[in-house]
Parts: structure tokens; C-alpha cells; sequence
């Protein structure tokens, strides 16, 4: 089984900072790796997708980079909507048993 | 328009049995792969089923495996989830979402759930 580790767990921000959150995959992924953003009480939305696509109608402060093992979330300038959980998740080729990261929980400083 | 709209969950015992429900419209349901997704109280996401578009391929997380089911019925758009020998511990939000294919390169695709249905709770207490 394929596990993913992001950090933080949860960080404080203030509007307008940059926000930097890492995933780490237990093997080599290549670029098979998502973020999704999750609000309290809805489902969770896809954000970017192989890594480092953006999904459509996604601001452009949100990017994704990385490939292998280490992966990373970066909003450049933070929105107060932005403020809500991001997940990571693999979704290597074989088997399809695609996981998530734990969590990184975004707040308001 | 996609929609995902999910049903079944509720209040189960221990050692109990449900079965859930996800009807998709506005898009081809036969030509996608399927999942579920579920999110205890104050947790995180957690991967559960897939399921391939004719139902031949299936897989689950190890915790579900041997108690939970997947199937699926392309002719009435339909998703299920069979949950047996429920424990404290699969109470839940759980999610059915599409598996869409952003793109390939070669014979490499990369894969993420695109549209989520709302979700339906599921709690396991006596």
C-alpha cells in the first residue's frame, strides 16, 4: 500500500500570504497525484490534478509541483476563501487503490 | 449538468448490515470508473472502493475488505456500496464521486475525482 504524509497538519495565515503545503508519498509516484480543497460540511473540490495541472476554473494563485516522492500545494497570495482543508491523494497505476494524505487544515491567524 | 446524489446512510448497530446508494445524471455513467470516499466526524478522507465501468474490476480499502461491496447498474445509472459486519469505527460521511481521466500520455493516465455527490451519514452505535 501506497501511504501519503503531508505537513502541516494544520497552519495560521493572514489574507494575502503565501501558503506552502508538502506531500510525501511512501514510494515513487511519478506525477500520479492530486489536491482537492475541502470546506466544512461540503464535499471536497479538485484542484489540481498530475501533480501540477489546474483543473478548470481554478484561480491561478494555486499550484502544484513535483513528481517521485515529494510533492507540494502553493496558494501564492491567500484569499479569505481559501481558508478550508487540502487534501493530497496518489492515484498510481496499479492497483487502483488510490489514498489520501491526513490533512492539512488552513486557519485564520 | 453532473450530478452525484447519494442515499441509504442512517443509524445501524453493530454486526449491522446497509446498503448505499448513488444515481448519477448528466453524464455517459457507463464510460467512468466509480468510487467511494467516506470522512469520519472530524477526520480526514479516506479512500474506500473503486469499481471499473462494467463492474468486472473491484477494489477496496484493507480495513473494508471481506464486509463491504461494490456494484454498480449502468442501464439505471446507479452506484451501490453493501456495508456488512458495520463497526463503530465505519461511522461516516461517505461520498460516491466520478473517476475522470484528466489526460494520458502514452499508456500512462492520471486519474482524480472530479464531481462529488453530497455524501450520506452512516452511524454505527447501539
Amino acid at each position: 500500500d501506497i501511504q501519503m504524509t503531508q505537513s502541516p497538519s494544520s497552519l495560521s495565515a493572514s489574507v494575502g500570504d503565501r501558503v506552502t503545503i508538502t506531500c510525501r508519498a511512501s514510494q515513487s509516484i511519478s506525477i500520479h497525484l492530486n489536491w482537492y480543497q475541502q470546506k466544512p460540511g461540503k464535499a471536497p473540490k479538485l484542484l489540481i490534478y498530475a501533480a501540477s495541472t489546474l483543473q478548470g476554473g481554478v484561480p491561478s494563485r494555486f499550484s502544484g509541483s513535483g513528481s517521485g516522492t515529494d510533492f507540494t500545494l502553493t496558494i501564492t497570495s491567500l484569499q479569505p476563501e481559501d481558508f478550508a482543508s487540502y487534501y493530497c491523494q496518489q492515484n498510481y497505476i496499479s492497483p487502483p487503490e488510490w489514498s489520501f494524505g491526513q490533512g492539512t487544515k488552513v486557519e485564520v491567524k | 449538468e453532473v450530478q452525484l446524489v447519494e442515499s441509504g446512510g442512517g443509524l445501524v448497530q453493530p454486526g449491522g448490515s446497509l446498503r448505499l446508494s448513488c444515481v448519477a445524471s448528466g453524464f455517459t455513467f457507463s464510460s467512468y470508473w466509480m468510487t467511494w470516499v467516506r470522512q469520519a466526524p472530524g477526520k480526514g478522507l479516506e479512500w474506500v472502493a473503486n469499481i471499473n465501468q462494467d463492474g468486472r474490476e473491484k477494489y477496496f480499502v484493507d480495513s473494508v475488505k471481506g464486509r463491504f461491496s461494490i456494484s454498480r447498474d449502468n442501464a439505471r445509472n446507479s452506484l451501490s456500496l453493501q456495508m456488512n459486519s458495520l463497526r463503530a469505527e465505519d461511522t461516516a460521511v461517505y461520498y460516491c464521486a466520478r473517476v475522470w481521466v484528466g489526460h494520458c500520455s502514452g499508456n500512462d493516465c492520471y486519474r482524480a475525482f472530479d464531481f462529488w455527490g453530497q455524501g450520506t451519514m452512516v452511524t454505527v452505535s447501539s
